[in-house]
């Protein structure tokens, strides 16, 4: 398996443009993360899905930010219009929701620049 | 609100010894408490998970306490080497159905020869 699959990798654009992320889940698995990590605030979880609905969105900061799960082999994170505070590595994690626990597994990250 | 603190922005041990790193937490009841690696310029990666009604848990190397009353949980890596040299992430988790995983801000552990 090729794990949770984030696109871009790195993404630059400047303030009061439209910027969307792309994440592709782990086959198989039915819960699906947006975390946001910046120095200032460690890892921050904006939003959450179970079997392709929102489950909790109360991390996303503003009306700015958006976040869909048409199917269950992915999801966008759209910022419109984006700022210079939103600057940050945005994760996606999955995992097989279960009795155990939920052990995530994360993407690389897209670092977004926003001038 | 809820809080989770790791007492240490930075830890910097000597190779060999055992590095502890300490997650405490306020107004949560965590089921369960996670670990997490993370490597500069990568996504964090699972490392153990203890459950509310487990005291003390192990792999390899590492050693988790997880104590409810004190809302603490220990980290331990014994004989430790650069290699271990990363941040690392606690996570809580509320319940197994579909439920909110929160971080901690995490420790950066530097491990020298």
């Amino acid at each position: 398996d090729a794990g949770v699959i984030q696109s871009p990798r790195h993404e630059v654009t400047e303030m009061g443009q439209e910027v969307t992320l792309r994440c592709k889940p782990i086959s198989g698995h039915n819960s699906l993360f947006w975390y946001r990590q910046t120095m200032m605030r460690g890892l921050e979880l904006l939003i959450y899905f179970n079997n392709n609905v929102p489950i909790d969105d109360s991390g996303m900061p503003e009306d700015r930010f958006s976040a869909k799960m048409p199917n269950a082999s992915f999801s966008t994170l759209k910022i419109q219009p984006s700022e210079p505070r939103d600057s940050a590595v945005y994760f996606c994690a999955s995992s097989l929701q279960g009795a155990q626990g939920e052990k995530l597994f994360f993407g690389s990250g897209t670092q977004l620049s926003v001038l | 609100s809820q809080k989770i603190e790791q007492n240490s922005e930075a830890l910097n041990i000597q190779e060999g010894k055992t590095a502890t790193l300490t997650c405490n937490y306020t107004n949560y009841s965590p089921a369960y408490l996670q670990w997490y690696r993370q490597d500069p310029g990568r996504g964090p990666v699972f490392l153990l998970l203890i459950r509310e009604n487990e005291k003390e848990k192990r792999k390899e190397r590492l050693k988790v306490t997880f104590d409810t009353t004190l809302k603490q949980s220990l980290f331990h890596i014994t004989a430790s080497q650069p290699a271990d040299s990363a941040t690392y992430l606690c996570a809580l988790e509320k319940s197994s159905s579909a439920s909110k995983i929160i971080f901690g801000s995490g420790t950066r552990l530097s491990i020298r020869p």
